[in-house]
C-alpha cells in the first residue's frame, strides 16, 4: 500500500522561529490534507491541498504532486502551535496518515 | 461550517460492558463517515468506513463483531465497542466527508474531537 513519511519526527523551536515540515508519499494520490492535533486530541484542518500552494495567516503549504511531496511552513511560531502535525493522503477512497511531526514551541 | 461532534468525549467502563460512541455531522450531510483509533503518541489507524444505509467496510484486522458500526442517517454514525476489555482502551476519532447536497463535493474530511475510552 501507499506509504506516507513525515519529517522530522520531532522538532523543538524557540517562539518566533520558522519551520518547514515535510510529507513524502510513495504513489499518486487523489488529495492531501494537513492537520494539527492539539494537546486535547482535536484534529484541526489546516489545508486541503492536492496540488499547488495555499496560505492561511502564518501557515502555508505547497504540494508538488508530480514529485510526491508536500511541505507545511510555519512562520513566527507561537506556543499555541505546539502539538502534532499530520499529513494525510487520500487514495482509493481511503485516508492514510503519516506518523506525524511533534512540534514543541518554547516560550 | 463542516463541524463534526462526538459523544461522549470520554468514558470509563468496566470490562465486559458495551460502549456506544456517536459521531454527528452538524452542518452538512455525510454519506460517508470514518472511524479511527489512536494509541498514545501514535498515528491514526483507520478502523472502518461507514456508508449511510449500507454495511460498514472494515479494515484488515478489525473485528466487525467487536466494533459494531451503524450509519442510519446522513448525519449520524455510531460505533459500539462490545464486551470491552482493557486492551480496547484508546482514543477513538470519527471523521465525515460531505456527500450530495453539501456545499461542495470534495474528499476533504472533517474530524470530531474524539472519545477517550478507558476500560477497567
Amino acid at each position: 500500500g501507499i506509504q506516507v513519511e513525515q519529517s522530522p519526527p520531532d522538532l523543538i523551536l524557540q517562539e518566533g522561529a520558522n519551520s518547514t515540515l515535510r510529507c513524502n508519499f510513495s504513489d499518486s494520490v487523489n488529495n492531501l490534507q494537513w492537520f494539527h492535533q492539539n494537546p486535547w486530541g482535536q484534529l484541526i484542518n489546516l489545508f486541503y491541498i492536492p496540488s499547488g500552494t495555499k496560505q492561511n495567516g502564518r501557515l502555508s503549504a505547497t504540494t508538488v504532486a508530480t514529485e510526491r511531496y508536500s511541505l507545511l511552513y510555519i512562520s513566527s511560531s507561537q506556543t499555541t502551535d505546539s502539538g502534532v502535525y499530520f499529513c494525510a493522503v487520500n487514495r482509493d477512497d481511503k485516508i492514510i496518515f503519516g506518523k506525524g511531526t511533534r512540534l514543541h514551541i518554547l516560550p | 461550517g463542516a463541524v463534526v461532534s462526538q459523544h461522549p468525549s470520554w468514558v470509563i467502563c468496566k470490562s465486559g460492558t458495551s460502549v456506544k460512541i456517536e459521531c454527528r455531522s452538524l452542518d452538512f450531510q455525510a454519506t460517508t463517515m470514518f472511524w479511527y483509533r489512536q494509541f498514545p503518541k501514535q498515528s491514526l489507524m483507520l478502523m472502518a468506513t461507514s456508508n449511510e444505509g449500507s454495511k460498514a467496510t472494515y479494515e484488515q484486522g478489525v473485528e466487525k463483531d467487536k466494533f459494531l458500526i451503524n450509519h442510519a442517517s446522513l448525519t449520524l454514525s455510531t460505533l459500539t465497542v462490545t464486551s470491552a476489555h482493557p486492551e480496547d482502551s484508546s482514543f477513538y476519532i470519527c471523521s465525515a466527508r460531505e456527500g450530495e447536497g453539501g456545499l461542495a463535493r470534495t474528499n476533504e474530511q472533517f474530524f470530531g474531537p474524539g472519545t477517550r475510552l478507558t476500560v477497567l
